[in-house]
């Protein structure tokens, strides 16, 4: 069974910490892992897809990155704007719908 | 680009009532549409996978005549939760998928829409 793990449930920052956010996962043939930013009462907002391990994909405070068991969001001199619940999503090779299988998120605080 | 929407945002009804929720692609098509349930600080649920012009795909303890999905156009679907009761409360999120080409694994998220059954 695909199953995706993140760490930690919850995580408070300084404005200006920077951290990192962990996703790992155990899937039979990893198609594709996708970031997710949550905010309160709203429909996910896509961030990145990754494909391959040594991937890395950036975005403003953000940076991706994947290995064969992991992806990690790093998220540079945080802002309080950057304060939201984070998924990650694992896409697998086998089925042609292409589901996503979802870990639980991050919730991000991030404190001016 | 990649713009879903849902309508309504949010609704409340009376036991026993049915509810339509509509998703819709605004600036692509998508062949495929994912709806999804999300409870209070849980992450999302996969309910279904609706093709366009075939019948969706319900996973695993979803009532497939509880939840009944219209896939009608490559730009709407639509769930609508018949005889709703209060556990049908929860958040319900679509998704929709590229037709093909650049993007087209990733799945672009609707706002979602609150369902409280009293």
């Amino acid at each position: 069974e695909d199953q995706v793990t993140q760490s930690p449930e919850a995580l408070r920052l300084q404005e200006g910490e920077s951290s990192s956010l962990n996703c790992s996962y155990t899937v039979s043939g990893l198609r594709g892992l996708f970031w997710y930013r949550q905010d309160p009462g709203k429909g996910p907002e896509f961030l990145f897809t990754l494909y391959s391990a040594g991937e890395e994909k950036e975005k403003e405070r953000l940076k991706a990155t994947l290995t064969k068991k992991e992806s990690f969001l790093h998220i540079t001199a945080p802002k309080p704007e950057d304060s939201a619940t984070y998924l990650c999503a694992v896409q697998v090779s086998s089925g042609s719908a292409r589901q996503l299988t979802f870990g639980s998120g991050t919730q991000l605080t991030v404190l001016p | 680009g990649a713009v879903v929407s849902q309508h309504p945002s949010r609704v409340i009804c009376k036991s026993g009532t049915s509810v339509k929720i509509e998703c819709r692609s605004l600036d692509f098509q998508a062949t495929t549409m994912f709806w999804y349930r999300q409870f209070p600080k849980k992450s999302l649920m996969l309910m279904a996978t609706s093709n366009e012009g075939s019948k969706a795909t319900y996973e695993q303890g979803v009532e497939k005549d509880k939840f009944l999905i219209n896939h009608a156009s490559l730009t709407l679907s639509t769930l609508t939760v018949t005889s709703a009761h209060p556990e049908d409360s929860s958040f319900y999120i679509c998704s929709a998928k590229y037709l093909a080409g650049v993007g087209y694994n990733e799945q672009f998220f609707g706002p979602g829409t609150r369902l409280t059954v009293l």
